[in-house]
């Protein structure tokens, strides 16, 4: 079993539309997080949870809403959103938020496409 | 400026050839270093940690130039499945914000 799961590998949407991205890891970590990776662009951050409180929401807009229920699982809910919204979406986890070493764990990622 | 650069290539390299590409940050600040590596619709995953002092791992070494504010990964004796994009990630510690580079492609040929 993977260490970071993520479901869907793939995202069709339409812009009226409401999808949820779930996110889980298996290896008792503290600190999950959301980054949205576009072509030839870095990493972005969006959100960071720290023992299941949001500690960091990097001027996300609100059609992005994450959810932290405990924390092994992350979801992202989206809804009404744009075609620049199209993009690679990872989630990670590490052991601790801000640890001086910190080393992140991927999922393989969800590619969305909205059209 | 951008907080982290890097060339984004391609880098064209035959099998069995050494390569080396750098990676500039501007934070002089910067505490902790890496280099991540990111198979073609991949995630990435962490390849190496960058000490002060340098490591090396196998093929794999980096090294960190603070007078200069680079980090540099080289390959020896390339292999094709070193194909993939090589990201550089720069901890700052002052808002425990990691800063993510866009990337090397490396391309290696048979």
């Amino acid at each position: 079993e993977t260490g970071v799961t993520q479901t869907p590998r793939h995202l069709v949407m339409g812009m009226t539309n409401k999808k949820s991205l779930k996110c889980e890891q298996h290896l008792g970590h503290n600190a999950m997080y959301w980054y949205k990776q576009s072509a030839k662009k870095p990493l972005e951050l969006m959100f960071v949870y720290s023992l299941e409180e949001r500690v960091e929401n990097n001027s996300v807009p609100s059609r992005f809403s994450p959810e932290c229920p405990n924390s092994s699982h992350l979801f992202l809910h989206l809804h009404t959103l744009q075609p620049e919204d199209s993009a690679l979406y990872l989630c990670a986890s590490s052991q601790d938020r801000g640890a001086t070493n910190e080393k992140l764990f991927f999922g393989s990622g969800t590619q969305l496409s909205v059209l | 400026r951008k907080e982290v650069e890097q060339d984004p290539g391609p880098f064209n390299v035959p099998e069995g050839a050494t390569v080396a590409f750098n990676c500039t940050y501007s934070n002089s600040a910067s505490q902790s270093f890496f280099w991540y590596r990111q198979d073609c619709r991949k995630e990435p995953k962490l390849l190496m940690s960058v000490y002060s002092s340098g490591n090396e791992d196998g093929r794999f070494t980096a090294q960190l130039n603070r007078a200069s504010q680079y980090i540099s990964l080289l390959i020896r004796d390339s292999k094709l499945s070193d194909s993939a994009t090589y990201l550089c990630v720069v901890n700052t510690l002052s808002n425990y914000q990691l800063i993510w580079g866009a990337g090397t492609k490396l391309i290696i040929k048979p």
